[in-house]
């Protein structure tokens, strides 16, 4: 079945440094992808999508661009604030009915 | 305030004891999930619904229900929940289908299943 596997974390940085976090699924066709964000205590919020090959998801200084020859849709973010402490979840449809999450990855910012 | 609203937040039961999570949302959306959420397993979907009376399988349905009378509700039942279903479960709810619109969650509700 489809699923999405996502860098394992916690990862840690210190303030204005360069984020990257990983994501690469597996799935027949042709599906959209998206990054979810939990602030602690909360519900998930949509931070960015892709709906086909090359497409670039932007938002909040992150970015991930759908690249379907390597089925990887990373997360950057080239300077990151304390207040981008999160779990950030990338996810997969392919019918826009079912929603596919990987694990979460854990991101903790240092002052 | 566009929002979908979880009740119980917190609850704490016993195995066996019928439970009802309720969902509500504001937003006159089509759509609605259930999710549950577990360390090193990220959301699973439970069921969804793409309108009233119209509910579907996600990928672990077993141990719940659910209905959809009005379009703005959607509990969560578990008729004998049991400690494998101990987790923090989230609503949703999409105008459209999750490819076409957002997917707004709930606040999230943790049941602990003794």
């Amino acid at each position: 079945g489809d699923s999405v596997t996502q860098m394992e974390g916690p990862v840690t940085l210190s303030e204005e440094a360069f984020l990257t976090i990983n994501c690469t699924y597996t799935a027949t066709g042709y599906p959209s992808l998206f990054w979810y964000v939990q602030y602690p205590g909360e519900g998930l919020q949509l931070l960015l999508k892709a709906t086909k090959a090359d497409d670039k998801g932007s938002n909040k200084g992150f970015e991930a661009t759908y690249r379907k020859e390597t089925t990887s849709f990373h997360l950057e973010k080239g300077s990151v604030q304390v207040s981008d402490s999160a779990v950030y979840f990338c996810a997969l449809t392919k019918d826009g009915n079912k929603l596919v999450f990987g694990a979460g990855t854990i991101l903790r910012v240092k002052s | 305030e566009a929002q979908v609203t979880q009740n119980p937040r917190y609850l704490i039961t016993v195995t066996g004891k019928k439970l009802t999570v309720t969902c509500s949302q504001n937003m006159n959306h089509e759509y609605m999930s259930w999710y549950r959420q577990d360390p090193g397993l990220g959301l699973r979907q439970i069921y969804y619904s793409m309108n009233v009376e119209v509910t579907d399988k996600g990928d672990v349905p077993e141990g719940y229900k659910v209905s959809r009378k009005e379009k703005r509700n959607f509990p969560l039942i578990l008729e004998s929940p049991s400690p494998n279903q101990t987790s923090l479960y989230f609503c949703a709810s999409s105008y459209a289908s999750v490819n076409t619109g957002e997917l707004f969650f709930g606040e999230g509700s943790r049941l602990t299943v003794l």
